[in-house]
């Protein structure tokens, strides 16, 4: 149990164009998600935390009209680089709780490639 | 804020060693503590995860333990084999958020 997915696996996408993201908990309903980047040979940096039906969090230095953040149901959040560029390329990996004193689970990833 | 310090940062040892990572954090009040791996260009595998009022885990060669009033928790693993090369994380989750190490890369080699 506890499984989460990211689709897609990897995106490739051109300057200026925006690309969608989603994380889905497929076997239980999450409270909370969380959105984290990867830089090549560097840990997991959190991006934003979001609550379903709520605005979500952002950490400091993140842009929230770049990357923008939807938690539309107990299941599913999605994340939209907005007007990507090319310092946008990095790893993005979601993660779900069902209660925040235990476990959270992480998705496999997407990899993001802007040119 | 919490800070999550690993050491070493990279270690290289022969096949069939005993080795142990070490991690430290700078907020004792946590919920838990999670090692994870992860292969290049992927995402994390958790490896174990042990509650702020446990002292440790085990799961087959890998041992964790926690030592919370210390902000320590170190990795064991046992009998290294190659296919435990990987990069392994340390987190510890506070409130809501989880805060990383940057991972201790681990080569073992035949």
């Amino acid at each position: 149990g506890a499984v989460v997915s990211q689709h897609p696996s990897w995106v490739i996408c051109k300057s200026g164009t925006s690309v969608k993201i989603e994380c889905r908990s497929l076997d239980f309903q999450a409270t909370t998600m969380f959105w984290y980047r990867q830089f090549p040979k560097q840990s997991l940096m959190l991006m934003a935390t979001s609550n379903e039906g709520s605005k979500a969090t952002y950490e400091q230095g993140v842009e929230k009209d770049k990357f923008l953040i939807n938690h539309a149901s107990l299941t599913l959040s999605t994340l939209t680089v907005t007007s990507a560029h090319p310092e946008d390329s990095s790893f993005y990996i979601c993660s779900a709780d069902r209660d925040s004193a235990y476990e959270q689970y992480f998705g496999p990833g997407t990899r993001l490639t802007v040119t | 804020k919490q800070e999550v310090t690993q050491i070493p940062a990279a270690l290289s040892v022969p096949e069939g060693e005993n080795l142990v990572l070490n991690c430290s954090f700078t907020d004792s009040a946590i919920y838990n503590l999670q090692w994870f791996r992860q292969d290049p260009g992927k995402g994390l595998t958790s490896l174990l995860l042990i509650q702020s009022s446990q002292r440790e885990q085990t799961s087959g060669r890998l041992n964790a333990s926690l030592d919370k009033s210390s902000g320590r928790s170190t990795l064991y693993i046992a009998a290294s084999q190659p296919g435990d090369s990987a990069t392994y994380l340390c987190a510890v989750k506070g409130y809501s958020t989880l805060t990383f190490g940057k991972g201790t890369m681990l080569l073992v080699s035949p």
